[in-house]
């Protein structure tokens, strides 16, 4: 059983909005902080958001602040990532994960382009 | 942020030889907790990344022993005691003390 499934990766234009899902199974999810990586084609992994298990924390990477918003449901196991004003540099397979990476999602491909 | 490098960044190694990855710090990953948050994680081909180590030295759950970390203040490194043709792939290590939580640059594992 997959652990974390991601959806809702696509080709946005840039300037436009997404929203990931990410669905959790098979572990107490609400007893995890969870997190958003991505990584972009052919780099390296970039942690781009955090947040704490009620969701009352949240932490954001520079790059993505005033931008890019995370939250969670944990009566539907569930944790999204809202990403508006996109750039071409967003450009990447992003990843949702237990902070700490034990669980990790297969990823989604978001791709920024005109 | 904390930097994290990594080293070396290609390791062309012979089926059956040990391999090692070092990786160091800008700051000591040492929580005020106590605890030392530095893993290691796997990333096949086409694959999600893997937690092969977490806490600088534990195993995860299905990690042949194989694979040992080991290290302390700034400077850490990861083992693979005889290189399987599964292990190709690329090795990062990641603190998640501070945040952002940051990784290395990776290290490719390929053979000979």
């Amino acid at each position: 059983e997959v652990p974390l499934v991601e959806s809702g990766g696509g080709l946005v234009q840039p300037g436009g909005s997404l929203r990931l899902s990410c669905a959790a199974s098979g572990f107490t999810f609400s007893t995890y902080w969870m997190t958003w990586v991505r990584q972009a084609p052919g780099k390296g992994l970039e942690s781009v958001a955090n947040i704490v298990r009620d969701g009352s924390g949240k932490y954001y990477v520079d790059s993505v602040k005033g931008r890019f918003t995370v939250s969670r449901d944990n009566a539907k196991n569930s944790l999204y990532l809202q990403m508006t004003y996109l750039r071409a540099e967003d450009t990447a397979v992003y990843y949702c994960a237990t902070a700490g990476g034990r669980y990790w999602g297969q990823g989604t491909l978001v791709t920024v382009s005109s | 942020d904390v930097v994290m490098t990594q080293s070396p960044l290609s390791l062309p190694v012979t089926l059956g030889q040990p391999a090692s990855i070092s990786c160091r710090s800008s700051q000591s990953p040492v929580h005020s907790d106590g605890n030392t948050y530095l893993n290691w994680f796997q990333q096949r081909p086409g694959q999600s990344p893997r937690r092969l180590i977490y806490q600088v030295s534990n195993r995860d759950s299905g990690v042949p022993d194989r694979f040992s970390g080991s290290g302390s203040g700034t400077d850490f490194t990861l083992k693979i005691s005889r290189v399987e043709a599964e292990d190709v792939g690329v090795y990062y290590c990641m603190q998640s003390t501070h945040w952002p939580h940051t990784f290395g640059q990776g290290t490719k594992l390929d053979l000979k």
